[in-house]
């Protein structure tokens, strides 16, 4: 058990919803990440926060957002949902930012599927 | 922007061989993890390298970082059924970035 809780496990959603995704970082952790894997493919990058405080971006898209709460749990949302949006959500809480205490720990990931 | 890339893509060796994964990146690196990824799981943590040429064992595995610190490497002696997922490098500063990955697969 990494420590970190992500809701839910499974979400199954018609295309143009919108839906949103919830992560309880370790506690301790300041730092929050989220990232999209595809079947079979990588992890992309979409997005970091770091307490409270948006820190980097990758490639997440203008119909996908998220914020960090107070008590540093964070929220991915995405909406106008597509077939191609079908894919398993990491999210990952790291003690620091920038290059100190950042190993990062994932949860069980949401599992999203767009019919 | 930075890019990750891991070679190779895929990886089945006999039970008892090496397995060696590559992770190459565009630009120089303030530091470098390793995650292991069992088939539907999550990634797991395994390391961090910080240092320009460090070597760092975990019981069978190797770690090395580049002197250059662009590159880096993970060395699997005499792999293990266990050993099977895919091992991702991750590196950056802020935007922390996985490598493409490799999946190793393991006959008994």
């Amino acid at each position: 058990d990494s420590g970190v809780t992500q809701t839910p496990k499974h979400l199954i959603t018609a295309t143009g919803q919108r839906v949103t995704l919830r992560c309880s970082p370790r506690s301790g952790d300041l730092s929050v990440y989220w990232y999209q894997q595809s079947l079979d493919q990588g992890l992309q990058f979409l997005i970091q926060y770091y307490n409270g405080e948006e820190r980097a971006k990758g490639n997440i898209l203008e119909r996908f957002s998220a914020q960090q709460f107070p008590d540093l749990h964070s929220e991915l949302n995405l909406s106008s949902l597509e077939l191609g949006d079908s894919a398993l959500y990491f999210c990952a809480s790291s003690v620091g930012e920038g290059t100190v205490n950042t190993e990062a720990f994932f949860g069980q990931g949401t599992r999203l599927t767009v019919v | 922007g930075q890019q990750v890339m891991q070679i190779p893509q895929y990886q089945h060796v006999q039970e008892g061989e090496d397995f060696t994964t590559y992770c190459n990146s565009s630009t120089t690196l303030s530091n470098i993890q390793w995650y292991k990824q069992r088939p539907g799981g999550h990634p797991v943590f395994l390391i961090q390298l910080v240092k320009s040429g460090e070597v760092k064992k975990q019981k069978r595995l190797t770690f090395q970082f580049g002197e250059a610190k662009k590159n880096s490497s993970l060395h699997i002696t005499a792999t293990q059924t266990t050993d099977v997922g895919t091992y991702f490098c991750r590196a950056g500063t802020y935007k922390y970035i996985f490598g493409t990955g490799t999946r190793l697969k393991v006959l008994a």
